[in-house]
């Protein structure tokens, strides 16, 4: 069973540049026919797409945070990591990584979600 | 466009049949998939592709699509199912994109 565990701080300072990582667990991020992404959910809202990473390190990235939006994977450590720059208080959200599958698009897991905050 | 609407909030009475849309051009092309999601947890997976559920899915969730409109239908909805649901899909550039959401009420 595949397990994804979200890590990283909990506030960001308006600015600064938020820093997440997903831990898989439960099998490879090299191996399968898998991209890992990010989706966020500020409170009391909908669920926001950020981006995703294949293996070969092919990215997708939402048009409105692509600017801002760098996703990296670490195989080594089966880990891939979230970095999202010039946060304000707009990107405030429960965080969650993910495991998107294609053909068609689906999301099959997900992680238990972290949430950030970005205040001074 | 990219984006999929959704109803923003949806009763049923329980033990009764519901069904929860979503509508955009990009379901014409792709199917959608959708989650359910209850206060404080992470979206669970219910439906994806034609109409397929994930191990652990109970039958009474079942999908469809015409057109641009893809469709979540519970038949005989149980008190648990109260939550709010999403479709997603993807766009021709690779890009996923999100309904609304919609909130279910069992009445």
């Amino acid at each position: 069973q595949v397990q994804l565990q979200e890590s990283g701080p909990g506030l960001v300072k308006p600015s600064q540049t938020l820093s997440l990582t997903c831990t898989v667990s439960g099998g490879s991020i090299s191996s399968g026919s898998y991209y890992w992404g990010w989706i966020r959910q500020p409170a009391g809202k909908g669920l926001e797409w950020i981006g995703h990473i294949y293996t070969s390190g092919s990215t997708n990235y939402n048009p409105s945070l692509k600017s801002r939006v760098t996703i990296s994977l670490d195989t080594s450590k089966n880990q891939f990591s979230l970095k999202l720059s010039s946060v304000t208080a707009a990107d405030t959200a429960v965080y969650y990584c993910v495991r998107l599958q294609l053909s068609p698009y689906f999301f099959d897991y997900w992680g238990q979600g972290t949430l950030v905050t970005v205040s001074s | 466009s990219s984006e999929l609407t959704q109803d923003p909030a949806v009763s049923v009475a329980l033990g009764q049949t519901v069904r929860i849309t979503c509508q955009g051009d990009s379901l014409r092309n792709y199917y959608a998939s959708w989650y359910q999601q209850k206060p404080g947890q992470a979206p669970v997976l219910v439906i994806y592709g034609k109409n397929n559920r994930p191990s652990g899915i109970p039958d009474r969730f079942s999908g469809s699509s015409s057109g641009n409109t893809a469709s979540l239908t519970i038949t005989g909805a149980q008190a648990e199912d109260e939550a709010d649901y999403y479709c997603n899909s993807r766009d021709r550039s690779g890009n996923v994109v999100f309904g609304g959401g919609t909130k279910l009420t069992v009445l």
